[in-house]
Parts: structure tokens; C-alpha cells; sequence
């Protein structure tokens, strides 16, 4: 298994444009979600999945949309990038609501300028 | 949403016993304790989860104790490549969707 994997690993925008981050899981969890990472902070859920069809904001949904048609991928829409969403977004999988261990992709470190 | 919280670093010595303490005073019956730990630029990977008392596993000891208002993760003489940072999360298993990570403990491990 691949695991959680996402693309691209680095990314810089400039202001106003737009890009899909991806993220796959070759798992079948119905589980997924998209955090964001600042420099020295933790972790800040921004939206996550419980199935196909199926997403919730997070604590900091505001400039992103998602979408989930299928159980493997979960991509994120940054619409109108912002400076302020210069950050390593990290896409992370779990098998079910009865488990908490979550799985983590690599990482994309955006940069908006 | 259960908060929690850490040290924000800590120092210690290759060889010794290091125990980081997590306080949630407001966990709910139902949560579960998590942790994770992180190195630079990689995504945070699973350690160890616990409900109460003492789970052990082949990396680390997670100690609650009865009124589960806080936990402490052990890691046995520790390494160098222990130096990463540690966080805690409290999380409902029924209908926790959300998990807040906080800021973490970052252990530094000296020769």
C-alpha cells in the first residue's frame, strides 16, 4: 500500500490564483482530512470527510472548498490565493469513527506571493 | 471540542526516561487519548492511544489516571532520533470528526 500520498510536494502562487492540492489513499478508509500547518504551530483542521458525498468545515474552512465523489480521493481548492495561506497543508485518512488513529501524506508546502 | 494542554519543549539527555504530561480537563466520556508524534517536514505518525490506566507498546507507555484529566506519554531511553515534536489529542470515538492538535511539545534529545 501506497499509503496516503499527496501532490505536488512544493507549490508557490501568486496572488489571486487558484490550484487543487490532491490527496489519494489507497486504504479505503472513509475517513479524510485536510489540515494546514504554519511555521512553529500545530496542526488546524480545515475541512474533513466521513464518506463519498459527504464533507464538513473544520476550525479553519475560509478560503477552501472540497470535495469527495470517491472513497480514495479528497482534494482541496484554494480559490483567490492569499498570502495569509502560505502554509504545509498535510491530507490525513482514518478507517472509521471507531478508530483514532489517523494516517498522514507527506505534506504540500504552498507558498503564496 | 476537548483542548489540551502541553509543555511547549523540552530537554533531555540520549539514554534517559522522558515523560511529557498532556492535561484535558474537559475530556468527555467517551474520548480517547491520542498521541503523535512529528518530525520536520513529514506529517505527524501515530504513537499510542489509551481510555484509561496504563497501554504499552513496543514504542511507548501512556499513563491516565483515574480521572482522566490529564495523561503522560512515556519514551524509554531515548534516542537522538527522538527529537521531534509530540502532540496530544483528545478525541470522541462516536462522533469525533474534529481533532485539535494544539502546538505540540518539541523534545530536543542532547548527546
Amino acid at each position: 500500500n501506497a499509503g496516503v500520498t499527496q501532490t505536488p510536494k512544493f507549490r508557490i502562487l501568486k496572488i489571486g490564483q487558484s490550484m487543487t492540492l490532491q490527496c489519494a489513499q489507497d486504504m479505503n478508509h472513509n475517513y479524510m482530512y485536510w489540515y494546514r500547518q504554519d511555521p512553529g504551530m500545530g496542526l488546524k483542521l480545515i475541512y474533513y470527510s466521513v464518506g463519498a458525498g459527504i464533507t464538513d468545515k473544520g476550525e479553519v474552512p475560509n478560503g477552501y472548498n472540497v470535495s469527495r465523489s470517491t472513497t480514495e480521493y479528497f482534494p482541496l481548492r484554494l480559490e483567490l490565493a492569499a498570502p495569509s495561506q502560505t502554509s504545509v497543508y498535510f491530507c490525513a485518512s482514518r478507517i472509521d469513527r471507531f478508530t483514532d488513529t489517523q494516517y498522514f501524506g507527506p505534506g504540500t508546502r504552498l507558498t503564496v506571493l | 471540542l476537548a483542548k489540551t494542554t502541553q509543555p511547549i519543549s523540552m530537554d533531555s539527555y540520549e539514554g534517559q526516561e522522558v515523560n511529557i504530561t498532556c492535561s484535558h480537563n474537559n475530556i468527555a466520556t467517551n474520548d480517547y487519548i491520542t498521541w503523535y508524534q512529528q518530525f520536520p517536514s513529514q506529517g505527524p505518525r501515530f504513537i499510542i492511544q489509551g481510555y484509561k490506566t496504563k497501554v504499552t507498546n513496543e514504542v511507548a507507555s501512556l499513563f491516565i489516571p483515574a480521572d482522566r484529566k490529564s495523561s503522560t506519554l512515556s519514551l524509554p531511553r531515548v534516542s537522538l532520533s527522538d527529537t521531534a515534536v509530540y502532540y496530544c489529542l483528545v478525541g470522541d470515538v462516536n462522533t469525533g470528526n474534529q481533532f485539535y492538535f494544539g502546538t505540540g511539545t518539541s523534545l530536543t534529545v542532547i548527546p
